[in-house]
């Protein structure tokens, strides 16, 4: 069985500029999560979507995050204008609706 | 709100011996899970295993047992026979399943386990 896919592996950009993160979750899966995981630190979860519906997404900066998970399959997750302090690794997840979660090699992000 | 808290940053073994990785938590939920993830150098979040809040029995899943003390807060990994690939990240995490369909996982720092051969 495929795991979660996530491209790219690694981004490197500049402030004020802007980024997109793809992920592809196992099939099947209807819970999708993107996760931030600043180093030294354990993930903080940025959203959650169940099929194509947020569930969870009180702690992402909507003022320059944005996500969405069209058909309720892929999901991309946007940063607009990048800032220095979103430098982190990008964690997806994919679950069965309640059941243990199963992530993605992430995409690491150096915003310069 | 849910809080995880693991206060070992570092842990050294020797090969073949055991290890525990500690892990304490507060939460308001009756009801919750519990769960340990492995994250190698390469960045991906393996999962261990997992214990819910009424289980009977802590969980085994291998060489993984999950010693949990509900009245003490506690869910501690012990990792038996130690491997030179296990050396790691690992993470404690804990869910509310107290209903709802949020299932978001709150994480703790991590401990960064080394096995010496």
């Amino acid at each position: 069985e495929a795991g979660v896919a996530q491209s790219p592996r690694y981004k490197i950009i500049e402030k004020r500029q802007s980024v997109a993160f793809w992920c592809n979750p196992i099939s099947g899966h209807a819970t999708l999560y993107w996760y931030q995981q600043i180093l030294g630190q354990g993930p903080k979860l940025l959203i959650q979507f169940q099929n194509n519906g947020v569930v969870d997404d009180s702690q992402l900066p909507k003022d320059r995050f944005s996500a969405e998970r069209l058909k309720g399959v892929d999901s991309t997750l946007k940063i607009q204008p990048a800032k220095l302090e979103d430098s982190a690794v990008y964690l997806c997840a994919s679950s069965l609706v309640g059941l243990e979660q199963y992530f993605g090699p992430g995409t690491r992000l150096t915003v310069t | 709100a849910q809080k995880i808290t693991q206060t070992q940053p570092g842990m050294f073994v020797q090969e073949k011996e055991a290890v525990t990785l500690d892990c304490t938590y507060d939460t308001s939920d009756p009801s919750y899970g519990l769960f340990w993830y492995k994250q190698p150098s390469s960045g991906e979040m393996i999962f261990l295993i997992y214990q819910g809040s009424y289980d009977q029995q802590n969980a085994t899943e291998g060489r993984y047992s999950l010693n949990f003390q509900k009245a003490r807060k506690s869910a501690n990994l012990v990792i038996s026979a130690s491997q030179l690939g296990d050396s790691a990240m690992y993470f404690c995490a804990m869910r509310g399943d107290s209903g709802g369909s949020n299932y978001k996982l709150t994480f703790g720092k991590g401990t960064l386990l080394t096995v010496n051969p």
